[in-house]
């Protein structure tokens, strides 16, 4: 299985300042048809998962464009600039490239 | 709008069975492949089940292999998931989910004696 190391655990931030998330993956996620199947989720307190980003950069319609999703082949990241209060949450990582799917292990956002 | 419910959780002992549906709306159903996943209590997701919009492939993950099957009826716009003998590692909440980009809210099964 395709093992989804997600870095830091957590991460303490004021509003208006801008953060990263890694994900670094046990393979290449490039798939057959060229595509990277990587995608970012937010799972927000007491709420299901919503997804942001897929194919490693590609913003869900209605997620504003301070986050933004980089990265190729094994290293992803996870930028959100200008932090809102509506952003505090879990942040996983999630490959779809490989059976089984896997997530990263979680990044809790928390607002100082 | 999107709109994915699941049903059918709750409390079991272990060994026993559950069947869980989820009922989809606001897109054609019969043309996206589908997922279901979990979340044990204060833990990560884990990605247990994939079948093809047309249900011609079936994927699970190894911890649920053999005991669980997915299934759907795309004339009723419906996902299942059956479960059999169930055990207390099985405890989770359980999302469907559309492609990986719409969710459900969720249903619990909790499996103890």
């Amino acid at each position: 299985d395709v093992v989804m190391t997600q870095t830091p655990p957590s991460l303490s931030v004021a509003i208006g300042q801008s953060v990263s998330i890694s994900c670094k993956s046990s393979q290449s996620l490039v798939a057959s048809d060229k595509n990277t199947y990587l995608n970012w989720l937010l799972q927000s307190p007491g709420r299901s998962p919503k997804r942001l980003i897929y194919q490693v950069s590609k913003l869900d319609s209605g997620v504003p464009d301070r986050f933004s999703g980089s990265g190729s082949e094994k290293d992803f990241t996870l930028k959100i600039s200008r932090v809102e209060a509506e952003d505090l949450g879990v942040y996983y990582c999630l490959q779809g490239t490989h059976l089984p799917f896997t997530f990263g292990s979680g990044t809790k956002l928390e607002i100082k | 709008e999107v709109q994915l419910v699941e049903s059918g959780g709750g409390l079991v002992q272990p060994g026993s069975s559950l069947k869980l549906s989820c009922v989809a709306s606001g897109f054609t159903f019969s043309s996206y492949n589908m997922h279901w996943i979990r979340q044990a209590p204060k833990k990560g997701l884990e990605w247990i089940a994939l079948i093809y919009y047309d249900s011609s492939n079936k994927y699970y993950a190894d911890s649920v292999k053999g005991r669980f099957t997915i299934s759907r009826d795309n004339s009723k716009n419906t996902l299942y998931l059956e479960m059999n003998s169930l055990r207390s590692e099985d405890t989770a909440m359980y999302y469907c989910a559309k492609s990986g980009d719409y969710w459900g809210q969720g249903v619990m099964v909790t499996v103890s004696s």
